[in-house]
């Protein structure tokens, strides 16, 4: 089946400008999370969704990051005024429920350049 | 606080040799331990966890960890390494305290010599 998609996969912005992010999760699966990978550092958590639950945004660096899921399904990673430390990578997983310590699912993610 | 520490950045191993990448951790409670590895250019994939039970796990691609609670190790080895092992390996870490995040290291790229 299908797995978890992003679009789009590379971009390239100007320091300044408003970038989104979009994550397609897998159907069916209730929990949705964004990470951030960048050169020589881990996954860094930004954001995790369950089904209608209050996000847990602890992981957001900075006011000029939100994230919303529409539907329970697909996912909006916003970025304004982006900076250059915030190119990356951002990483998009879903799984089937929380709870439980289940596999998540990773998309191919979104290389992000601010120039 | 949680962490996971990955100590090596970079790993070589000669085909066909046994390899080890090291994961240890730091968390409240129980924790749930995974391997995740990266192949250039594509996304995370699931390669094993250990939630309860037998201390070894064994995972895809016939990779294996041991999950070592004196030592809060979970090290990821393969007795006989191939080539198209080479890639970047991660160590995720959950707490099973409520929280729903998930701690990753570093990494470690392996690199497995022909």
């Amino acid at each position: 089946g299908a797995g978890v998609s992003q679009s789009p996969s590379n971009k390239v912005t100007e320091k300044g400008k408003d970038v989104e992010l979009r994550c397609d999760p897998i159907s069916g699966h209730t929990a949705l999370y964004w990470y951030r990978q960048s050169l020589g550092q881990g996954l860094e958590f930004l954001i995790y969704f369950q089904g209608n639950s209050a996000p847990d945004k602890s992981g957001l660096p900075s006011d000029r990051f939100s994230a919303e899921r529409t539907g329970g399904s697909v996912s909006t990673l916003t970025i304004q005024r982006t900076q250059q430390e915030d190119s990356a990578v951002y990483l998009c997983a879903s799984s089937t429920r929380s709870g439980g310590p289940d596999t998540q699912y990773f998309g191919p993610g979104t290389r992000l350049t601010v120039l | 606080a949680q962490s996971v520490a990955q100590p090596e950045d970079q790993v070589n191993v000669a085909e066909g040799n046994p390899l080890t990448v090291k994961c240890t951790y730091s968390v409240s409670g129980n924790p749930y331990l995974f391997w995740y590895v990266q192949y250039p250019n594509r996304g995370l994939q699931f390669l094993l966890k250990y939630i309860t039970g037998d201390n070894l796990v064994k995972g895809s691609y016939g990779f294996e960890a041991e999950f070592n609670k004196s030592q809060t190790s979970f090290h990821l080895k393969k007795p006989s390494a191939l080539v198209s092992d080479s890639a970047l390996y991660f160590c995720a870490v959950r707490d099973n305290s409520g929280t729903y995040k998930y701690i990753f290291g570093t990494g470690t790229r392996l690199k497995v010599l022909a």
